[in-house]
C-alpha cells in the first residue's frame, strides 16, 4: 500500500475557491513534499515542509503538516483554470535513505 | 539540456518482447529513480540509484525488469518480455542526493504500450 494517501481523489470547485487537498502517511518522516502533474506531464515539485515544522507558505500555497496525525494539507487559494492538475503528496521516509513514496494523488478540476 | 531528458517518449511494441527505456538526469544529480505510472493512478516506486551505493530493487515487480546507471549519469530501465500490464508512463526523477532537502525533477516520462 502506499505510504501517502491523499484525500479526495478527486476535487471540482469554481475558479476563485479555495482547494483544500490531504495527504496521511504511516510511518515517521523526515519531510513532506507536495507536486503537481498536468496531464501527460511529469511532476513538478511545489513545496518542501520539514519534519519540524507545522505550517509552510508559497505564493498561493498553504501547506501545513501534523505529525502527531501523520496528515499534511495542501491549500491553493484564489485557484485559477490554470491550477488543473494532478496533486500528489510524497515522503521521505526517515528509514528508508531518502527514497521518496509517493501517494495516489488528487485531481483537482478548476471550472473557469 | 538542463532538465531530466528521457527517450522513447513513446513506445508501442508486442507482448513478448524487450524494450530499453533511457534517463539522461541533471549534471550532477546523484540520486536517480525510475518510478511507473498507470492511467489516473499515483506513482509506484521501481528503484533508486544513490550515488556508488548499491541500488534500492525493493520496487522492481518481477526479474523481467532491471536497471542500469553508469556511473552518476545515464540509466537505462529494460522490461524483457513484456506483458500487457506493463503498459504504463514510465518517470525517472534525480535529485542531488542525500542531505540536499531531497527534491525530485522529474523527466515528461516514456509512455509504453504493450499490444
Amino acid at each position: 500500500s502506499q505510504q501517502g494517501e491523499e484525500d479526495p481523489q478527486a476535487l471540482s470547485i469554481q475558479e476563485g475557491e479555495n482547494a483544500t487537498m490531504n495527504c496521511s502517511y504511516k510511518t515517521s518522516i523526515n519531510n513532506l513534499q507536495w507536486y503537481r502533474q498536468n496531464s501527460g506531464r511529469g511532476l513538478v515539485h511545489l513545496i518542501l515542509i520539514r519534519s519540524n515544522e507545522r505550517e509552510k507558505h508559497s505564493g498561493r500555497l498553504r501547506v501545513t503538516l501534523d505529525t502527531s496525525k501523520k496528515s499534511s494539507s495542501l491549500l491553493i487559494t484564489a485557484s485559477r483554470a490554470a491550477d488543473t492538475a494532478s496533486y500528489f503528496c510524497a515522503t521521505d521516509a526517515d528509514n528508508a535513505g531518502n527514497m521518496l513514496t509517493f501517494g495516489g494523488g488528487t485531481r483537482l478540476m478548476v471550472k473557469p | 539540456g538542463a532538465g531530466v531528458s528521457q527517450s522513447p517518449s513513446n513506445k508501442v511494441t508486442e507482448k513478448g518482447k524487450d524494450v530499453e527505456l533511457r534517463c539522461d538526469p541533471i549534471s550532477g544529480h546523484t540520486a536517480l529513480y525510475w518510478y511507473r505510472q498507470r492511467l489516473g493512478q499515483g506513482l509506484e516506486f521501481l528503484i533508486y540509484f544513490q550515488g556508488n551505493s548499491a541500488p534500492d530493487k525493493s520496487g522492481l515487480p518481477s526479474d523481467r525488469f532491471s536497471a542500469e546507471r553508469t556511473g552518476e549519469s545515464v540509466s537505462t530501465l529494460t522490461i524483457q518480455r513484456t506483458q500487457q500490464e506493463d503498459s504504463a508512463v514510465y518517470l525517472c526523477a534525480s535529485s542531488l542526493g542525500v542531505g540536499f532537502g531531497g527534491e525530485l525533477f522529474f523527466g515528461e516520462g516514456s509512455r509504453l504500450t504493450v499490444l
